[in-house]
């Protein structure tokens, strides 16, 4: 079971987000992923493996952690950055998703 | 270009069937695993099921309980889901995706199935 924070996250553009996902036990790291969901839009990949950006995504996005605790960092929030994220475990079960909303 | 074009949702009463399709170019299908992901109108997203290059391995979240089948024909380049014994809960836009190194790398636009009377 994967456990995203927060549920939602208010920030201004140009800030720096920072997102949870928690493992039920621990994991490999090569079996995190990243996804950005924008309203209306299909889901698209940002991060595989925790840590590796997936083709055409900005490095503003980066993946971290190990064990249990991994993290989504987005630097400098764009407005296109805006949207919902959610981690995915070994290309299955998925966390239920961050908001990142427009303080 | 990779292209996924999912078909064959729509309207369907509650206990009967549908048989989604991906129609997937831009790539070899046949080195792939792939996936079917959905997800419910406001609502996060939840895998389906996934099946292996060569069919030979398949596995369903536990919510299938057996009555949805993902298989692919690799010579037609396509992905499919027989879904029976359909129930309001599984309405939602269902994806096709593909499957490589652990994570979802290429999705298509999807395509909804409403479970209604």
């Amino acid at each position: 079971v994967l456990t995203q924070s927060p549920g939602t996250l208010s920030l201004s553009p140009g800030e720096r987000a920072t997102l949870s996902c928690r493992a039920g036990q621990s994991v490999s790291s090569s079996y995190i992923a990243w996804y950005q969901q924008t309203p209306g839009q299909t889901p698209r990949l940002l991060i595989y493996g925790a840590s590796n950006r997936a083709t055409g995504i900005p490095d503003r996005f980066s993946g971290s952690g190990s064990g249990t605790d991994f993290t989504l960092t987005i630097s400098r929030l764009e407005p296109e950055d805006f949207a919902v994220y959610y981690c995915q475990h070994r290309g299955g079960s998925f966390g239920g998703g961050t908001k990142v909303e427009i303080k | 270009e990779v292209q996924l074009v999912e078909s064959g949702g729509g309207l369907v009463q509650p206990g009967g069937s549908l048989r989604l399709s991906c129609a997937v170019s831009g790539f070899t299908f046949s080195t792939y695993w792939m996936c079917w992901v959905r997800q419910a109108p406001g609502k996060g997203l939840e895998w389906v099921a996934s099946i292996k290059q060569d069919g030979s391995e398949k596995y369903y979240e536990d919510f299938v309980e057996g009555r949805f089948t993902i298989s692919r024909d690799n010579a037609e380049n396509s992905l499919y889901l027989q879904m029976n014994s359909l129930r309001a809960e599984d309405t939602a836009v269902y994806y096709c995706t593909t499957s490589k190194s652990n994570a979802l790398h290429n999705w298509g636009q999807g395509t909804l199935v409403t479970v209604s009377s």
